[in-house]
């Protein structure tokens, strides 16, 4: 099974400020990398696809990127409802596998 | 507008059955894989498995967590889909999630129901 890790594994931030989020894959996926997003008590959210395709009503504050074995996803400026946990997924083999999340807070 | 909606969530002592429900509407049911995602309380998400489309045959992969225990099936006449759950483990106490992708290797999980609640204990 393809092994995914991520870095910090949580985070305290500023609004405004630029975050990033390192996810590793244990071999190369390619560009098989999903980002979601998720709020507590809420269903997950896709924020990413294909490593960097923005989904559609997603602000462009979010991006994505990376190919192989290591990916990362950015908010250029956070904002007060960014708030939250984020997790990649990778599917480029069964079984696909998320990664632990990373959880974002308050400063 | 799409809608995934799960159901048949609750109780269950160990080793018993349940089988979950996931209603979807507002797209083309046999168009698409569907896929059951869960998560245990304060923990991260696994991936349960998917039912493949119809241009796909209806065929399923599993986590090996759970493979051999549950299994996917399909109601086109309902446009349901259905995890039946056997030999329940106290593991498997998890909120479960159905979640539709398209049959690109690149484009899964866009879309997800509400979760229902799958609680294992004596």
């Amino acid at each position: 099974d393809i092994q995914m890790t991520q870095s910090p594994s949580a985070m305290s931030a500023s609004v405004g400020d630029r975050v990033t989020i390192t996810c590793r894959a244990s071999q190369g996926i390619s560009n098989y990398l999903t980002w979601f997003q998720q709020k507590p008590g809420k269903v997950p959210k896709r924020l990413i696809y294909a490593s960097s395709s923005l989904q559609s009503g997603v602000p462009s504050r979010f991006s994505g990127s990376g190919s192989g074995t290591e990916f990362t996803l950015t908010i250029s400026s956070l904002q007060p409802e960014d708030f939250a946990t984020y997790y990649c997924l990778q599917h480029s083999s069964y079984p696909f596998t998320f990664g632990p999340g990373t959880k974002v807070d308050i400063k | 507008e799409v809608q995934l909606v799960e159901s048949g969530g609750g109780l269950v002592q160990p080793g018993g059955s349940l089988r979950l429900s996931c209603a979807a509407s507002g797209f083309t049911f046999s168009d698409y894989f569907i896929d059951w995602v869960r998560q245990a309380p304060g923990k991260g998400l696994e991936w349960v498995g998917r039912n493949r489309n119809k241009a796909k045959s209806y065929t399923s992969q599993y986590a090996a967590s759970v493979k051999g225990r549950f299994t996917i099936s399909r109601d086109e006449s309902k446009n349901s889909l259905y995890l039946q759950m056997n030999s329940l483990k106290i593991e498997d106490t998890a909120v479960y999630y159905c979640a539709r992708s398209t049959d690109s290797w690149n484009d899964v999980l866009d879309f997800w129901g509400q979760g229902t609640l799958v609680t294992v204990s004596s």
